[in-house]
């Protein structure tokens, strides 16, 4: 069954550098999502990309974040400066519409995620 | 502002027992999905519901939406120790399809 794959899957940095996040969508989907879990939170919606745009952000999506599909499989976040609040797991996420089509092909189905420990 | 509120956050129960989660939220909601993690996994997709009065159910689990109340429930028959790990609902109100996640339940099936 295909699946969202995600690298790596811890990621430790120093505050301040730079960070970047890889996940490969299922290979057919469209839409692609990034979400974060600080510890014992909620997940919280990042942002989501379509077509090469950026479709939604939130609040937490500020100027240090940035998103990418560098080519046909990857979409990347990157975090410029990593700040010690952005110690959290960071879930890729894919679907194969982006919420008009139907639910089966809206469902997000999200990757293991990169656990991020920044110090 | 969206807000999605589920309850009890922490549920432990014997195996064989029923029990209901339940997953408020603040505003129209296009639809409803949950999902179940395991420790250290990620997100696996159970239900998406989709208009009042809808229910659905595999295995032991059985979704239900009232879009008057802005209430989901997910209902555990007959719990198993298999099905313990945390559980979240998840709205989405069309913007995106950005997901909006309650806090989670989290719940042990004690043998």
């Amino acid at each position: 069954e295909p699946e969202v794959t995600q690298t790596p899957s811890h990621q430790v940095t120093q505050m301040g550098q730079e960070v970047i996040l890889r996940c490969v969508p299922i290979s057919n989907h469209l839409y692609f999502y990034w979400y974060r879990q600080i510890l014992g939170q909620k997940v919280e919606f990042l942002v989501s990309f379509y077509n090469n745009e950026i479709s939604e952000k939130s609040e937490i999506f500020d100027d240090q974040f940035s998103v990418e599909r560098p080519d046909g499989s990857n979409f990347t976040l990157k975090i410029r400066s990593t700040k010690l609040e952005d110690s959290a797991m960071y879930f890729c996420a894919s679907s194969e519409f982006g919420g008009l089509a139907g639910p089966d092909t809206d469902t997000q189905y999200f990757g293991p995620g990169t656990r991020l420990t920044v110090l | 502002e969206l807000k999605v509120e589920q309850n009890p956050l922490f549920l432990s129960m014997q195996e064989g027992k029923n029990y209901t989660i339940y997953c408020n939220y603040s505003t129209t909601s296009d639809r409803l999905y949950w999902y179940r993690q395991d420790p250290g996994k990620s997100l696996e997709s159970l239900f998406v519901l989709l208009s009042n009065g809808a229910v659905k159910q595999e295995g032991r689990l059985m979704a239900s939406l009232d879009t008057k109340a802005r209430l989901s429930t997910l209902h555990i028959t007959a719990a198993v120790h298999d099905l313990s790990a945390t559980y979240f609902c998840a709205v989405d109100i069309g913007a995106g399809n950005m997901l909006t996640f309650g806090g989670g339940t989290r719940l042990m099936v004690k043998p």
